[in-house]
Order: C-alpha cells, then structure tokens, then sequence
C-alpha cells in the first residue's frame, strides 16, 4: 500500500490549464477505473473534485477534468483562477477494499 | 443541510485508547458506505478504514489492523472509531466521510471538519 506518485508542485498563470499527475502500478490505478481527485484548502477539509476518473460531482466547475491511462492518472485545471490554489490529491482502489492516496501537489497560481 | 460532525480526539499517551465519533445529519445514513481518513500533521491523506451499509464488511489499511477498530450505529446515525495501542505515528487529524451515493466506497464525497488525535507521552 505504497502512496501513488504526484509531482510536489505544479503553477500556472491565471487563465492557463495545468495538468497533475497521479502515478500508481497494475494493481491500483492501472487496473481499476476507480480514481478520485480533491482539493484541500489550509486548515479545511478535502473535496472531491473527480471521481470515478472522469466524472464531476455535482457542483464541482466543469474547468477540472480527469483522465487516465495506463498505471498514470491525470488531473486538468484549464483556466486557472486564484481559487484553485491549494493542494490536490489522487486517490485510488487498490484491491481487497482498501484505497491509497497520492502524496500531494501544491498548485500555485503565478 | 447534510453535514458530518467529528468529536473525541486528544491528547493521549502512547498505548492507550481513544474512541472517536462522528455525527451524521442531513441524509439518510444507513445508505452510504463510511469512511475513516487521516492526515498527519503536514503530510498527506491517509485512507484508514471503511464499513459498509449496515456493517457487514470493514475493512482497514495495514498500519492499524488488529489497533483500530470501525464500527457504526445507524439507529444514532453515528460513525465510531475506536484505536487502541496507539502509537506516535497515528498522531493525525481523523476525517470521518462520506462515499459518493452513486459510485463505489472510495469517492469520498462529504467530510466532516476532522478532530486531532495527539499521541505522545
């Protein structure tokens, strides 16, 4: 139950896209299409941002979208705003009932 | 408005125990899968058990197997976690959630504000 793999940080300029990315192995990511994405706020909790790979909870803005292949999960942000300055982080099935988290990302809005 | 309520963290010593609560309102909470997720101070989240519906199934992350304990009372609408032999490294604040209603136990859709679990001597 080893952390899936994020880049540490990840900036853009208002009005541009990023993409986070969220490396798992054949026996999380790349096997089930079980992947979620949250945004975490300082000192609030998380929200679920993505989940199921691609699909977008209710009232979650339609600029953040999911995508994956292979044992590699994507996160994309297009017009970036000051609001989506936070941290994300990359969850995923990993068998046997149990989930495991990606160790983070800092998104900085330049 | 649907909400879910942590209480029961502290300041503990190593080896002992502390059960910790979570409060559900504003949805029907015997439908919903129920999660525990952790986040160190710092560091990231930690999934760290679930339990399913009517309590059937939990199931936990290694690190606390045979320490931890998840249990439910849908009658109170209530989430419990009880930890025993606790270590340094559970030191953490506890997120109770709530799965997605329509997607699998993991797409953790409502989380409470958390509550701090302090292990040290």
């Amino acid at each position: 139950q080893s952390a899936l793999t994020q880049p540490a940080s990840v900036s853009g300029s208002p009005g541009q896209s990023i993409t986070i990315s969220c490396t798992g192995t054949s026996s999380d990511v790349g096997n089930y299409n079980l992947v979620s994405w949250y945004q975490q706020h300082p000192g609030k909790a998380p929200k679920l941002m993505i989940y199921e790979v691609t699909k977008r909870p209710s009232g979650v803005s339609n600029r953040f979208s999911g995508s994956k292949s292979g044992n590699t999960a994507s996160l994309t942000i297009s017009g970036l705003q000051a609001e989506d300055e936070a941290e994300y982080y990359c969850c995923s099935y990993a068998g046997s009932s149990t989930y495991v988290f990606g160790t983070g990302t800092k998104v900085t809005v330049l | 408005e649907v909400q879910l309520v942590e209480s029961g963290g502290g300041l503990v010593q190593p080896g002992g125990s502390l059960r910790l609560s979570c409060a559900a309102s504003g949805f029907t909470f015997s439908n919903n899968w129920m999660s525990w997720v952790r986040q160190a101070p710092g560091k990231g989240l930690e999934w760290v058990a679930n339990i399913k519906q009517d309590g059937s199934a939990k199931y936990y992350v290694d690190s606390v197997k045979g320490r931890f304990t998840i249990s439910r009372d849908n009658a109170k609408n209530s989430l419990y976690l009880q930890m025993n032999s606790l270590r340094a490294e559970d030191t953490a604040v506890y997120y109770c959630a709530r799965a997605h209603s329509g997607s699998y136990p993991g797409a953790f859709e409502i989380w409470g504000q958390g509550t701090m679990v302090t292990v040290s001597s």
